[in-house]
């Protein structure tokens, strides 16, 4: 099993609706979760970072963790075709080891 | 500076020749990580600094690689020998610190090619 699991997609969603994202994690001690939004061609940018179970918002993005089921999922709403682009989630294992573990992504594509 | 900045952004190499990669974190970061991204794939972690040392080199991939920082800032990751398997984006990120709660921030990366 690996430690970070996305789809990789594409999802592909209409302008206008919600994306939704999700990804599990096996360290069942993991203490904090980011995802990144990243271009194709270019590196990856922070889009969120969550630590505590339930949501968190910024914007047109929530973050959402659960800690219990070891997932934790990305909504965007309002999609744009700017938003399409692969979404990789990271996840820091538990304290004493700082290196993040990736998943591989999910390309997202918003139809016009 | 304002972000993470890398050198080169592209570098094309011959097989077997060495290369040397160069990272400079956002100003006042004092951990820096050097991952690497291979066409299509994840991001694969080689290494990561707090100041200038390195607790952690399980990732890095041979006894080809090796990366060293300086005076708590400018990274460099070396590459030995290279080979085509080596073809791939090398990422450099940093962050306020260590511990759980710090985010990373990644610079434009640099897209190695070995010919």
């Amino acid at each position: 099993q690996k430690e970070v699991e996305q789809n990789s997609g594409p999802l592909s969603v209409p302008e206008g609706a919600i994306a939704s994202l999700n990804c599990t994690y096996s360290d069942r001690g993991s203490q904090s979760f980011f995802w990144y939004r990243q271009y194709s061609g270019k590196s990856p940018e922070l889009i969120m970072s969550i630590y505590s179970n339930g949501d968190k918002e910024d914007g047109r993005f929530t973050a959402q963790l659960n800690k219990a089921s070891q997932y934790v999922s990305l909504l965007i709403r309002d999609s744009q075709p700017s938003d399409s682009a692969t979404y990789l989630c990271a996840v820091n294992p538990p304290s004493g080891t700082y290196k993040y573990i990736f998943g591989t992504g999910t390309r997202l594509k918003v139809l016009a | 500076g304002a972000g993470v900045s890398q050198s080169p952004s592209n570098k094309v190499t011959e097989k077997g020749k060495d290369v040397e990669l160069r990272c400079d974190p956002i100003s006042g970061h004092t951990a820096l990580y050097w991952y690497r991204q291979s066409l299509g794939q994840g991001l694969e972690f080689l290494i990561y600094f707090q100041g200038n040392s390195a607790p952690d080199k399980s990732g890095l991939p041979s006894d080809r690689f090796s990366a060293e920082r300086t005076g708590g800032s400018v990274s460099t990751l070396t590459i030995q020998r290279t080979q085509q398997e080596d073809s791939a984006v090398y990422l450099c990120a940093s962050s306020p610190g260590l511990g759980d709660n710090n985010e990373q921030f990644f610079g434009p990366g640099t897209r190695l090619t070995v010919l």
